[in-house]
């Protein structure tokens, strides 16, 4: 059972676009929401990550926008660039535990 | 640089042999942890070491074993290997448990059971 939800699977955007991944999860135990970031042949490196009590993190270009009463949680990419391509796992973590990752999201941006 | 190295980078296995997938950290990290990633299927914990001296199981355990050798080193061993257990090996690292405490992956290696 997966216990965070993530869609799309994959994604294509033209440079400068918005690129647009969003999250759902059930467990409400769930307290830290991070996003992680892949390129071919690399392990996840973390991108940018949210607590349950902010609506909303903007790190540069990149954006997580969190709705804790429908338990979804959004990546935006703004001004999307090639060197953005690469694969995003949203995840989630409990105070006492592991972290448990989404589907994840291919993000392919073309020049 | 610092981080978690992992051995080796790929490896081909015949159904029903075995072998030690080696991961090491020179962070001083207390905690690591051994994933698997598959397409469409995110990475999913296999096992993990809290602390030196313990292990558990994650959510996909069968099929393997693990050995906390020292603070620094966490093996992920498959007795005897099948070709469900072909795909990408991660081992992580982190200074704890919980959300303070970020995790550090490896570059992960590339296992295919034929």
């Amino acid at each position: 059972q997966q216990q965070v939800k993530q869609s799309p699977q994959s994604l294509i955007v033209q440079k400068g676009g918005i690129s647009i991944i969003n999250c759902a999860y059930e467990n409400t135990a769930f307290d830290y929401f991070p996003w992680y970031q892949q390129f071919p042949g690399k392990g996840p490196a973390l991108l940018i990550a949210i607590r349950p009590d902010v609506s909303e993190k903007k790190e540069g270009r990149f954006t997580i926008s969190f709705n804790k009463s429908a338990k979804q949680f959004s990546l935006h990419i703004m001004d999307s660039q090639p060197g953005d391509s690469a694969t995003y796992f949203c995840a989630a973590f409990t105070s006492y535990g592991k972290l448990t990752f989404g589907q994840g999201t291919i993000l392919t941006v073309h020049p | 640089n610092a981080g978690v190295t992992q051995t080796p980078k790929f490896q081909v296995l015949k159904t029903g042999q075995s072998m030690t997938l080696q991961c090491a950290q020179d962070m001083n990290h207390n905690s690591m942890y051994w994933y698997r990633q598959d397409p469409g299927m995110g990475l999913r914990l296999i096992y993990y070491s809290a602390s030196e001296g313990t292990t558990d199981k994650g959510e996909v355990p069968n099929g393997y074993n693990v050995s906390r050798l020292n603070k620094r080193e966490f093996s992920l061993r498959l007795e005897s290997a099948a070709p469900s257990q072909t795909s990408v090996y991660f081992c992580a690292s982190s200074r704890g448990q919980g959300n303070d405490y970020g995790y550090t992956f490896g570059s992960g290696t590339r296992l295919t059971v034929v």
